[in-house]
């Protein structure tokens, strides 16, 4: 079946230090792929998406792009900040076969000052 | 404009209980996705609600069941509690139509411990 792995955290840096969060997906057709943000006590966060392949989804200065040719989508910025200390949750979704998103099982990031 | 909004915040319930959570969806949405969340792991799809119809449904034993209501709000409930269904409840609403791609919004979720 579809699945989504992420690389295991906790991820610990830095504060202005570069971030790179891995995702591979395994999925047949067409998906769209997605960057949740899950700060304490909180839900999920839409933080980007990219619906087809060599998208770029970008937001608050974190970039990913759907690489189809190697199943992922791995979430990068630049320069950290002690608030974006979060869970971030790679996932897919097929909108042809209705609107479940499947989950990684997240990764903990943590920003130092 | 409101988002995602869920009730309660937080549950306390014993083996054995029943149990019904409450969302209410963002402002034009009109589907909702509920979604369990154990500690440290990933969400897991629950069921789907459109058209106050039951329209997908995850790996999950018939105790979980829900419903939509005419204004697009949902419940779920979950029968015979178990120790395991102690996670947090989230549920998700988006926008069915310009060709149903819409991403789904989150609310703040539905803490729910078992004893």
């Amino acid at each position: 079946g579809d699945s989504v792995t992420q690389m295991e955290g906790p991820v610990t840096l830095s504060e202005e230090a570069f971030l790179t969060i891995n995702c591979t997906y395994t999925a047949t057709g067409y998906p769209s792929l997605f960057w949740y943000v899950q700060y304490p006590g909180e839900g999920l966060q839409l933080l980007l998406k990219a619906t087809k392949a060599d998208d770029k989804g970008s937001n608050k200065g974190f970039e990913a792009t759907y690489r189809k040719e190697t199943t992922s989508f791995h979430l990068e910025k630049g320069s950290v900040q002690v608030s974006d200390s979060a869970v971030y949750f790679c996932a897919l979704i097929k909108y042809n076969q209705g609107g479940k998103l499947i989950f990684g099982q997240g990764t903990e990031l943590s920003v130092k000052p | 404009d409101a988002g995602v909004t869920q009730s309660p915040t937080h549950l306390i319930k014993t083996r054995g209980q029943q149990v019904t959570l409450r969302c209410s969806p963002k402002s034009g949405h009109d589907t909702v996705s509920w979604y369990q969340q154990a500690l440290g792991q990933g969400p897991q799809f629950i069921f789907q609600y459109y058209e106050e119809e039951e329209r997908q449904r995850g790996n999950f034993p018939d105790r979980f069941s829900g419903h939509q209501f005419p204004n697009y709000s949902s419940e779920l409930n979950v029968n015979a509690l178990l120790l395991g269904d102690s996670a947090l409840y989230l549920c998700a609403s988006s926008y069915s139509g310009t060709g149903g791609n819409q991403p789904q919004h989150f609310g703040d979720g539905t803490r729910l411990s078992i004893l």
